[in-house]
């Protein structure tokens, strides 16, 4: 099984909302990432997750707001969004994070906000 | 820093036509390379990759081939259907830093 998977696929959201983001993978791996990806753009790297731990942050705003579960699940908690914020935001996870390691992506959660 | 070049799109082409994308890079040490490809409406599919220098990655049908000395990655394939038609885009993971680093995508069109 070499499948990511997010959910919701669509999410509209006011301003005022409070919305989460889903991602599952099942292929044991222990690095796990949030991309954000406007339109005609390559992704952008939002978070990764390290063995369950937050190992990077691409100096996002707190209105967006990442958590680890367990080594299989990634959330991404959104808050307070703008309109510019609306994306395609791609989940995707690696063996481990290394130079070496491929990550594999799910297949988005489009997102609106209005 | 790292780098990656991709070519500018769109590219147009009929049906069992050669695609060549370009793809060159600038990284410290020795990169992974990386090709994916977007369906309209998807998420990035790992298409290809390779870890060292010579190696050659190939799937359904591409194939792309890590020249250090060119610093090159272009991908290639022999015939083109319509179904190939998306957005590719190449990365590398280089050195100690293991962030993605893409190139700003070609969009590819294959007609009938």
């Amino acid at each position: 099984d070499t499948e990511v998977t997010q959910t919701p696929k669509h999410l509209v959201m006011g301003m005022t909302n409070k919305k989460s983001l889903k991602c599952e993978q099942h292929m044991g791996h222990r690095a796990m990432y949030w991309y954000k990806q406007k339109a005609k753009k390559p992704p952008e790297l939002m978070f990764v997750y390290s063995y369950e731990k937050l190992s990077i942050n691409e100096s996002v705003p707190s209105r967006f707001s990442p958590e680890c579960p367990n080594s299989s699940l990634l959330n991404l908690h959104l808050h307070a969004l703008q309109p510019e914020d609306s994306a395609l935001y791609l989940c995707a996870s690696s063996q481990v994070a290394g130079p070496y390691n491929e990550q594999f992506f799910g297949p988005g959660t489009r997102l609106t906000v209005l | 820093g790292n780098s990656v070049t991709q070519m500018e799109g769109p590219v147009t082409l009929s049906e069992e036509a050669f695609l060549t994308i370009n793809c060159t890079y600038t990284a410290t040490g020795y990169p992974s390379l990386f090709w994916y490809v977007q369906y309209p409406g998807e998420g990035l599919q790992l298409l290809l990759k390779a870890t060292k220098a010579d190696d050659k990655g190939s799937n359904k049908g591409f194939e792309a081939t890590y020249r250090k000395e060119t610093t090159s990655f272009h991908l290639e394939k022999g015939s083109v259907q319509v179904s190939d038609s998306a957005v590719y885009f190449c990365a590398l993971i280089g050195g100690s830093n293991y962030k993605l680093t893409f190139g700003k995508g070609t969009l590819l069109t294959v007609n009938p």
